[in-house]
């Protein structure tokens, strides 16, 4: 299994630009998650998703929109970029069963946006 | 606002037990306390999670007071590639949006 996976590993956006950020995991995990890190900090929700079609807002999700049309994909899209959207940018899953309580987490996103 | 709170950093020597607390005064009857750690900046990875008893697997061991309202990860042979960011997180179950502070940097020296 490869887990989850995401790209692209770095970009650079200028302001007011667009893009997707691609997540994939193999796992047949109900549960996906993005959050982001800024510098020295902690990681924070921006969404999450509890199954196919099904999508919620974490802590911050000003900025950010969301889709899951398959169990395996979860992109997050950011329309109008902004500085303050500089950061790296994780993606997790997990199963659903109430006996597992581990977050799998992908590779991350480094994005940059002057 | 982060539920747990825990030291900047600590170093320990390469080989020895790493012993790392974290302060969870607020935790409700339901919540679990989780650890993770961040290896260069890497996703972050699970490491152990206990909701009253203490916990080990192969990776490390868990140690919660009686009281709930503390705790201490223990690595006990650590080995240069635990030098991380160790994040001490509680939260309600299995699936549960985890909130991530600071974190505790631990630095292995040789």
């Amino acid at each position: 299994n490869a887990g989850v996976t995401q790209t692209p590993k770095f970009r650079i956006l200028k302001i007011g630009q667009s893009m997707t950020l691609q997540c994939t995991q193999d796992m047949n995990h109900n549960y996906m998650y993005w959050y982001r890190q800024d510098p020295g900090m902690g990681l924070k929700l921006i969404y999450y998703s509890v199954g196919a079609g099904i999508t919620d807002k974490g802590e911050v999700p000003n900025g950010y929109n969301v889709s899951r049309s398959t169990t395996e994909d979860f992109p997050l899209r950011l329309e109008l970029a902004a500085p303050s959207q500089t950061s790296v940018y994780f993606c997790a899953s997990s199963y659903e069963l109430t006996s597992s309580y581990e977050q799998y987490f992908g590779p991350g996103t480094r994005l940059t946006v002057t | 606002d982060a539920k747990t709170t825990q030291p900047t950093s600590m170093d320990c020597a390469e080989g020895r037990a790493a012993n790392l607390p974290c302060n969870h005064s607020t935790i409700s009857g339901n919540e679990y306390v989780y650890w993770y750690r961040q290896i260069h900046s890497q996703g972050p990875q699970y490491i152990i999670h206990g909701l009253k008893n203490n916990e080990t697997n192969e990776m490390a061991s868990l140690i919660i007071t009686e009281d709930r309202k503390s705790s201490t990860l223990i690595l006990p042979h650590a080995t240069l590639r635990d030098t991380a960011v160790y994040y001490c997180i509680v939260s309600p179950g299995a699936n549960s949006k985890l909130t991530f502070g600071k974190g505790i940097t631990l630095s292995v020296r040789p």
